[in-house]
């Protein structure tokens, strides 16, 4: 069955640095989505990405992030200069044309020291 | 009052029992309602989805939706202890990206 893939699975990065988080959608999916959960917390929506556009961010989304499709399978998180409230669990999510349901990744831990 | 609300738990249950999970919620646009198990540190395990009100049945489980109350629920029937897990409820509008609003999750835990 396929299944959303992430990569690193953990990444340990220094405040002030860049780090580029790795998703490989469901190869039919064309809708795309970040979210992140800090421990503890709830899962909250980031970034939602159709046609090689952001349709949609939330107010957590600042300058400090984007995202990318480099190519036909790749969709990538940046986080330009990490702060220690970065830290927490990146999920990515896709779905297809005309369904709702989102499948989701097993998550790219980011801790931010 | 937050968008989507979920008792946080921990619920422990025996094992075999049927075990209740269930989200309120205030925005009147969602359409869209799904359950995922989430283990720790894991990513949301998509469980049910359905849309607007009404039942909806896999295997030992069932999802109800009272859009009246704005009410959801998740019933687990002959509960594992591999079903010790988060459940997180999620839900979105029509219209739009069909961004999620998540629950904060209720832990359970079925004891054998």
């Amino acid at each position: 069955e396929p299944e959303v893939t992430q990569t690193p699975s953990h990444q340990v990065t220094q405040m002030g640095q860049e780090v580029i988080l790795r998703c490989v959608p469901i190869s039919n999916h064309l809708y795309f989505y970040w979210y992140r959960q800090i421990l503890g917390q709830k899962v909250e929506f980031l970034v939602s990405f159709y046609n090689n556009e952001i349709s949609e961010k939330s107010e957590i989304f600042d300058d400090q992030f984007s995202v990318e499709r480099p190519d036909g399978s790749n969709f990538t998180l940046k986080i330009r200069s990490t702060k220690l409230e970065d830290s927490a669990m990146y999920f990515c999510a896709s779905r297809r044309e005309r369904h709702y349901e989102q499948y989701f990744g097993p998550g790219t831990r980011l801790t931010v020291t | 009052q937050k968008e989507v609300e979920q008792d946080p738990g921990p619920l422990s249950v025996p094992e075999g029992a049927i075990v209740s999970l269930n989200c309120t919620y205030s925005n009147s646009a969602f359409q869209y309602f799904m359950w995922y198990r989430q283990y720790s540190r894991k990513g949301p395990e998509l469980l049910m989805y359905t849309y607007s009100s009404g039942n909806k049945e896999d295997g030992r489980f069932t999802a109800q939706v009272d859009k009246s109350s704005k009410y959801i629920s998740l019933f687990i029937r002959d509960s594992q202890p591999s079903d010790s897990a988060t459940y997180l409820c999620a839900m979105s509008a029509r219209t739009g990206t069909y961004k999620y609003i998540f629950g904060t999750g209720t832990r359970l835990k079925v004891l054998a």
